[in-house]
């Protein structure tokens, strides 16, 4: 039973570096959802999306992007990283509107 | 005020004694209710959805008062295993896109 899948689960990157984080879930799940995690702050939406082809902003988008081209991946991108995007990043889905978020595992960004 | 609140902690409990805590939640609008555990460094687990009447699982209890805009966990018979940081979860209505708000978190550190 994989779930929900993130990768990479680490990764290290320099300021104005570009990359792509993939959140895939085998759940058939309409909802995915971005989140980033830092001490003293909670967990905090990023992107999200209610279905495929779909994307919305949440809480605090500045500097990300999202893709939702396939039901089952929701894409994180960074296109310029600063150190205020180190974080832990994590990936939830839902099937249905009042069912629960299942989470991914997370990536753990640092950003030089 | 945030949306959703708890109180930091931590708490600290002796093993096989009772401890709750509190999420109050400003939206009284709000459909869905949960709580999350989640371990140092991990992924929020789904504990337990909260449900209006109230509901049991296992050492866990929760509770859910619309009046007072506030959801409550239990846990009886406190082991080891249970101290991790306690996540609560709210949709705040249907408008706002199925999305959850979780609040800051509760840390309960179990000792001998």
């Amino acid at each position: 039973n994989a779930g929900v899948t993130q990768t990479p689960k680490f990764r290290v990157l320099k300021t104005g570096q570009s990359m792509t984080l993939l959140c895939a879930q085998d759940m058939n799940h309409e909802y995915m959802y971005w989140y980033r995690q830092d001490p003293g702050m909670g967990l905090r939406l990023i992107h999200y999306s209610v279905g495929e082809g779909t994307t919305a902003k949440g809480e605090v988008p500045d500097g990300y992007n999202v893709s939702r081209l396939k039901k089952q991946n929701f894409l994180l991108g960074l296109e310029s990283a600063a150190p205020s995007q180190t974080s832990v990043y994590f990936c939830a889905s839902k099937g249905q509107p009042n069912q629960p978020q299942h989470f991914g595992d997370g990536t753990r960004l640092s950003i030089l | 005020r945030k949306e959703v609140e708890q109180d930091p902690g931590p708490f600290n409990v002796p093993e096989g004694a009772t401890v709750a805590f509190n999420c109050t939640y400003s939206n009284s609008a709000s459909q869905s209710f949960f709580w999350y555990r989640q371990d140092c460094r991990k992924e929020p687990k789904l504990l337990m959805s909260v449900y209006s009447s109230g509901n049991e699982d296992g050492r866990f209890t929760a509770q859910l008062n619309r009046a007072s805009q506030y959801i409550s966990l239990l846990i009886r018979d406190s082991k080891l295993s249970d101290s991790a940081t306690y996540l609560c979860a709210v949709n705040p209505s249907k408008a706002a896109g199925n999305k959850l708000t979780f609040g800051g978190g509760t840390r309960v550190l179990v000792k001998p």
